[in-house]
């Protein structure tokens, strides 16, 4: 069965600094995708990144970086030089190529402080 | 495109009541699914569907129904609420090309209180 698992259930770092948001997957498919979502305190959901199973390249937006490692079942997210406006909750998400549906990891609430 | 649209975006329930929550895209998406967010809580699917007039149990079924008559809507139903049911629900809706690429668009939520 599919499990998202994000073991940060909360995060405090004072801005400018970096900080990693690990996420942990299974599933029994060799196809599968890996998102990650930003929920600010508004509420809505902001995509952030999709990623197929066969594509292990990092990722690198602006500040906001993906490490994909299949062999450790991990797709974390890094944002460097944090700030106040990246303070809210991350989803991390799996989809598998059986049948769409998004399955979501807890999430894990940022606070960047001033 | 206004993408996928839920209606009403507040509500509040009493004990017992039912209401159907509105979700419509117009993206012409195949996929589309149903979340509830607890508070503080991430996201649990409740039901989904591949298409029109087929529908699909997500994790968390139990207290709803849906339907997908065309395309375009997938309302979710509440036949006698309760306290459990406070939530926020996302409506979302997904298109997959032969390719492979395929994209997530989500709601903005319908926030639902249960007194």
């Amino acid at each position: 069965a599919q499990k998202v698992t994000q073991a940060q259930t909360e995060i405090s770092v004072v801005e400018k600094e970096d900080v990693t948001l690990d996420c942990v997957y299974e599933t029994r498919d060799t196809t599968y995708y890996l998102f990650w979502y930003k929920q600010p305190p508004s509420g809505e959901l902001v995509f952030l990144i999709r990623r197929n199973s066969f594509d292990e390249q990092n990722e690198i937006s602006g500040r906001y970086s993906w490490n994909f490692q299949k062999s450790t079942s991990s797709f974390n997210f890094t944002i460097t030089a944090s700030q106040v406006v990246d303070s809210a909750v991350y989803f991390c998400a799996l989809s598998e190529n059986r049948d769409d549906k998004i399955i979501f990891g807890k999430g894990t609430r940022l606070h960047i402080l001033p | 495109n206004a993408g996928v649209t839920q209606t009403p975006k507040f509500r509040i329930l009493k004990i017992g009541q039912s209401m159907t929550l509105q979700c419509a895209q117009d993206m012409n998406h195949n996929y589309m699914y149903w979340y509830r967010q607890d508070p503080g809580m991430g996201l649990k699917l409740i039901y989904y569907s591949v298409g029109a007039g087929i529908t699909d149990k997500g994790e968390v079924p139990n207290g709803y129904n849906v339907s997908r008559s065309t395309t375009e809507d997938f309302p979710l139903r509440l036949e006698l609420a309760a306290p459990s049911q406070t939530s926020v629900y996302f409506c979302a809706s997904s298109y997959r090309l032969p390719s492979g690429r395929y994209g997530y668009t989500f709601g903005s939520g319908t926030r639902l209180t249960v007194v």
